[in-house]
Formats: structure tokens, sequence, C-alpha cells
């Protein structure tokens, strides 16, 4: 199970962190992977990041932004988001990287129920 | 990045019909291709993964085909719980990508 937290409405410019709580599976053994749905949209991956941590990959739109990071001893993973944007308002989700592909990133077989930021002022 | 483009966007169908929604992939991507099901104010939910495989726990009137740049979602008999959004997403670029969806509505 994967669980959201963190969320909420922000003003531009500011900041907020999201959490995703795991449970049920050995976290530390997955990839794990945030994604961003704005409302009535289609999903955008965002970024992701290796079991240990080491390796962190961003999308364009947050490079520089957002970090994700996350620790395994409390089976948790995060999302820092700075320098928001009114373009930043969506459903934020966690999700597992069920590591079938070797060389790549997914599938995605476990996802949170997801949680809204909203940017506005 | 690899863009990926759904069609129809959306459709209307009747329970106990065949769908068939089509995903094209601006580049080849092999197999690398994974469909999934949302329903409103639900995350997404693993139908298929690699093109053709059925994920755990997924009823059997799901198939999934293809390989390239050309993938095809197959509903055999739409059931009424079937009704949502569909994407498929590629996993050949670590900079994964969805298609825009393809909302099957109720006819």
């Amino acid at each position: 199970q994967l669980v959201e937290s963190g969320g909420g409405l922000v003003r531009p410019g500011g900041s907020l962190r999201l959490s995703c709580a795991a449970s049920g599976f050995t976290f530390s053994d997955y990839y794990m992977t945030w994604f961003r749905q704005a409302p009535g949209k289609g999903l955008e991956w965002i970024s992701y990041i290796s079991s240990t941590g080491a390796t962190k990959y961003y999308a364009d739109s947050v490079k520089g932004r957002f970090t994700i990071s996350r620790d395994n001893a409390k089976n948790s993973l995060y999302l820092q988001m700075d320098s928001l944007r009114a373009e930043d308002t969506a459903f934020y989700y966690c999700a597992r990287d069920q590591g079938y592909y070797s060389d790549s990133s997914g599938p995605f077989d476990y996802w949170g129920q997801g949680i809204l930021v909203t940017v506005s002022s | 990045d690899i863009q990926m483009t759904q069609s129809p966007s959306s459709l209307s169908a009747s329970v106990g019909d065949r769908v068939t929604i089509t995903c094209r992939a601006s580049q080849t991507i092999s197999n690398s291709l994974n469909w999934y099901q949302q329903k409103p104010g639900k995350a997404p939910k693993l139908l298929i993964y690699a093109a053709s495989s059925l994920q755990s726990g997924v009823p059997s009137r799901f198939s999934g085909s293809g390989s390239g740049t050309d993938f095809t979602l197959t509903i055999s008999s739409l059931q009424p719980e079937d009704f949502a959004t569909y994407y498929c997403q590629q996993s050949y670029s670590l900079l994964v990508t969805f298609g825009g969806g393809t909302k099957v509505e109720i006819k």
C-alpha cells in the first residue's frame, strides 16, 4: 500500500513537501516514481529514484525546482517542491516500479491514492 | 522524448461489445509498452505490461498486442466495470511518457 500526504494550497513561489508511506512490501528493493495529473488531464511522469537513492531523474518541467528523496529505514518516499507555479496544480501520485524492464523504468504496479496540490494566490 | 498517440480519444460502447484502442509511438519501442485503466477519482491500475503480458489479477477479457510502434488494447466483452479511461505508457526510455488517454463511455 502507498499513502501520500502533505498536499494542499500554496501560493505561487511557495514550497511543499509530499510524503509517500509504503507498506506491505520491501520498500528498499524497489525503484519509486512520482507522477502528476492536472484536473481533467493526462498523466505526467515527473521524477524517479533508484532503490538506494543514488540515482534520480527529473522531467524538464520540474528540474531544478523539485527534489525526490527516500528514507528506506522509514519506508518513505518524498518530493520536495520549491518555486511552485500555477501549472504545478495537480493530483500527485507515488508509484512502485515493478522493475520488469532492466534498462528502463516501469511498469508501475502499485499507486497511491493521489494527493491534490493547488498553487494559487 | 518519445511521443505516444492514442486513438480514439473517446468511444461509446455497450456492455458485451468488443473494444479496441490503439497506441502509436513516435519511434520504435520494441515491446516496451504498458496499459493502465483509470476510473474517476482513482489512481491508474496496471492492466498489461510488455505489450501483451496480463498483470496478475486482471481479467482475461483484457489483452494487448503489437511491437515496434503500433500497439493495441482489446477488451473482448465490455463489462459495466470497464467504463473508464485507458492510457498507454512507454517504458523504452527512462523518461517514460503516456498517451493522451481513451475514455470508454456507455452507449
